[in-house]
């Protein structure tokens, strides 16, 4: 079966860091293009990073110079750490396959929690 | 960047009826466009995919069209299940459009 599954979320303060984790069952993640997206409480679908199957990497201006993308290829896994982070980065994260094939991201995970917060 | 519009913000309907959402491209993005249902608490959903194809397992009810700048996604006859929020994607997410019963 396809499934991705993402843990790591919980509650930090602002400044602090976390590390988000996305393994995936039934496909290769190092063969897709995967993405993180992340919906702030009550607000829509924001786009968060995406690294290609070759290994580019590519950020919202919003997280840019603090968040990373990155996958171990052993573990079938894709992480985001995310340092620095302020109240506005409060929100569910999820990871998703960005099928090219398609143009759409056809498997999400179920998501998971971040709360920046004193 | 590219700025993706979607009107209306919401849409009151009754099951039964037709339903019309749009999404407007601040540039050109050829057929390049995705459409996403999700319900609270879910994940989205990947409806259509290169503007006018429909995912697998997505009832033949759900249609896109368009291209360049402007798109839409119908709903030809809304079932109860409809009822949810629908965003178009590129890169980027449009603002999303909240499908709820009249």
């Amino acid at each position: 079966e396809v499934q991705l599954v993402e843990s790591g979320g919980g509650l930090v303060q602002p400044g602090g860091s976390l590390r988000l984790s996305c393994a995936a069952s039934g496909f290769t993640v190092s063969s897709n293009y995967m993405s993180w997206v992340r919906q702030a409480p009550g607000k829509g679908l924001e786009w968060v990073s995406v690294i290609y199957s070759g290994g580019s990497t590519y950020y919202a201006d919003s997280v840019k110079g603090r968040f990373t993308i990155s996958r171990d290829n052993s573990k079938n896994t894709l992480y985001l750490q995310m340092n620095s982070l302020r109240a506005e980065d409060t929100a569910v994260y999820y990871c998703a396959r960005d099928n090219v094939l398609l143009g759409g991201m056809d498997v999400w995970g179920q998501g998971t929690t971040v709360t920046v917060s004193s | 960047e590219i700025v993706l519009t979607q009107s209306p913000a919401t849409l009151s309907l009754s099951p039964g009826e037709r339903a019309t959402l749009s999404c407007r491209a601040s540039q050109s993005v050829s057929s390049y466009l995705a459409w996403y249902q999700q319900k609270p608490g879910q994940a989205p959903r990947l409806l259509i995919y290169d503007a006018s194809n429909r995912a697998t397992g997505i009832p033949a009810r759900f249609s896109g069209s368009g291209s360049g700048t402007d798109f839409t996604l119908t709903i030809s006859s809304l079932e109860p299940e409809d009822f949810a929020v629908y965003y178009c994607q590129q890169s980027t997410f449009g603002q999303g459009t909240r499908l709820e019963i009249k």
